[in-house]
């Protein structure tokens, strides 16, 4: 149950695209496309932003988008908006009902 | 609207116990299954437990097998999380969460702070 492997932090300016890498193993992103996305504002809970690695739960905006390659997950945030500012983690189905969360990134919004 | 609301963090002893709750209002409880996930200070989130709606279905991650213990009450729209033989690494903000489908969570709560330390 080693955690999944996300950049500390990225950033860009307001309107440009940032994508936010989440890196796994065979045994986790790469066996299942159950990878999910939470934002978390400070001080805050999480909250889902994308499930099963490409849908958008209901509310949540289009610029939000996910993908998934081999062990690698992404999240591609489009036209960057201050409020986008948050930490973000990933999450992935491990097997044997289990889930591994990987360390978090924070997106600053320059 | 769907609302978690835990509590019973508090500052506990390196061995001690503490007994979490979450109560859950705005949705049918026993139709879903709840996780317990936990975030240590300055860190990333944790998965910690997860329980079937009817109350089977029990998993723990290997850090807290054998020391904890997931359970719930439907009548009361209500989660536990018994902590035993607490250590200094379990101090974490721990959030309830309830599962959306089979692989992530759609609502959590505001979280509950335990503190271990002598």
């Amino acid at each position: 149950q080693s955690a999944l492997t996300q950049p500390a932090s990225v950033s860009g300016s307001p309107g440009q695209s940032i994508t936010i890498s989440c890196i796994g193993t065979s045994s986790d992103i790469g066996a299942y496309n159950l990878v999910s996305w939470y934002q978390q504002l400070p001080g805050k809970a999480p909250k889902l932003m994308m499930y099963e690695s490409n849908k958008r739960p209901s509310g949540v905006s289009d610029r939000f988008s996910g993908s998934k390659s081999g062990n690698t997950a992404s999240l591609t945030i489009s036209g960057l908006q201050p409020e986008d500012e948050a930490h973000y983690h990933c999450c992935s189905y491990a097997g044997s009902s289990t889930w591994v969360f990987g360390g978090g990134t924070k997106l600053t919004v320059l | 609207e769907v609302q978690l609301l835990e509590s019973g963090g508090a500052l506990a002893q390196p061995g001690g116990s503490l007994r979490l709750s979450c109560a859950a209002s705005g949705f049918i409880f026993s139709n879903y299954a709840m996780h317990w996930v936990r975030q240590a200070p300055g860190k990333g989130l944790e998965w910690v437990s997860r329980i079937g709606g009817s109350g089977g279905s029990i998993y723990y991650a290997d850090s807290v097998k054998g020391r904890f213990t997931i359970s719930r009450d439907n009548s009361k729209n209500t989660l536990f999380l018994q902590m035993n033989s607490l250590r200094a690494d379990d101090t974490a903000v721990y959030y309830c969460a309830k599962a959306f489908d089979s692989s992530s969570f759609d609502c959590w709560g505001h979280g509950t702070l335990v503190t271990v330390s002598s």
